[in-house]
């Protein structure tokens, strides 16, 4: 089996502040992605990227960047941080990202921004 | 709107009873799958169905899928404290899944 790590597990931020998220995968997938949970709501994503250098936008991706330098890495960057925002940022994997495919979860990184 | 959504917010049972969560969507699908998410974890899929099949199941765990009237089912039989959690439906998969809101399933003692 393999194992998602995010880090940080808790990150807080001051508004403005551009804050990165990192993930490492090491199940060998192709496809990662990052998704955002607000409490008590669905997961919404932000990016995902298909292979080493390649980022595809989601439904969310305004206000963030993202970056995939190696197959086992992506990082995601919150560009300026908004003011009593709270979230979970979810980082996952799956083997090519084709449909019917499952999506292997990190524990998540915590955002607070003052 | 959301393609995919679990039909209750939330649910509460007593150890040892069956719960079932109903997830219906709006998009034709090529699979459906179930996710738990712990408190302080990421989520873990439970099952994946595919649109021919009309029943899955992993160990206490049943999935139903009913193509027809776009709706599917989770059963947890003899339920565990431990099975706290929010279950999520999501349809697709890959960078095309669509998750619900998610059930909240309360197991108590």
């Amino acid at each position: 089996g393999g194992i998602i790590t995010q880090t940080p597990k808790f990150l807080i931020g001051q508004e403005g502040q551009k804050l990165t998220l990192k993930c490492q995968q090491n199940f060998n997938h192709d496809t990662m992605y990052w998704y955002r949970q607000d409490s008590g709501k669905g997961l919404r994503l932000i990016y995902y990227s298909i292979t080493e250098n390649d980022l595809q936008k989601g439904d969310l991706s305004e206000g963030y960047d993202a970056s995939r330098e190696k197959k086992s890495s992506f990082s995601l960057t919150v560009t300026s941080a908004q003011k009593n925002e709270m979230a979970v940022f979810l980082c996952a994997s799956s083997i090519s990202g084709a449909s019917a495919e499952t999506l292997y979860f990190g524990s998540g990184t915590r955002l607070t921004v003052l | 709107s959301q393609l995919a959504e679990e039909n209750l917010w939330a649910l509460s049972v007593h150890e040892g009873e069956s719960v079932t969560v109903n997830c219906s969507y709006k998009t034709s699908i090529t699979a459906l799958q179930w996710y738990r998410q712990k408190s302080g974890e990421g989520p873990a899929q439970l099952i994946l169905i595919r649109s021919n099949e009309r029943e899955k199941r992993n160990g206490r765990l049943r999935a139903t899928l009913d193509t027809s009237s776009q709706s599917s089912s989770l059963s947890i039989t003899a339920t565990r404290c431990e099975d706290t959690a929010v279950y999520f439906c999501a349809t697709g998969g890959g960078y095309k899944v669509v998750f619900g809101s998610g059930t909240r399933l309360l197991v108590s003692p």
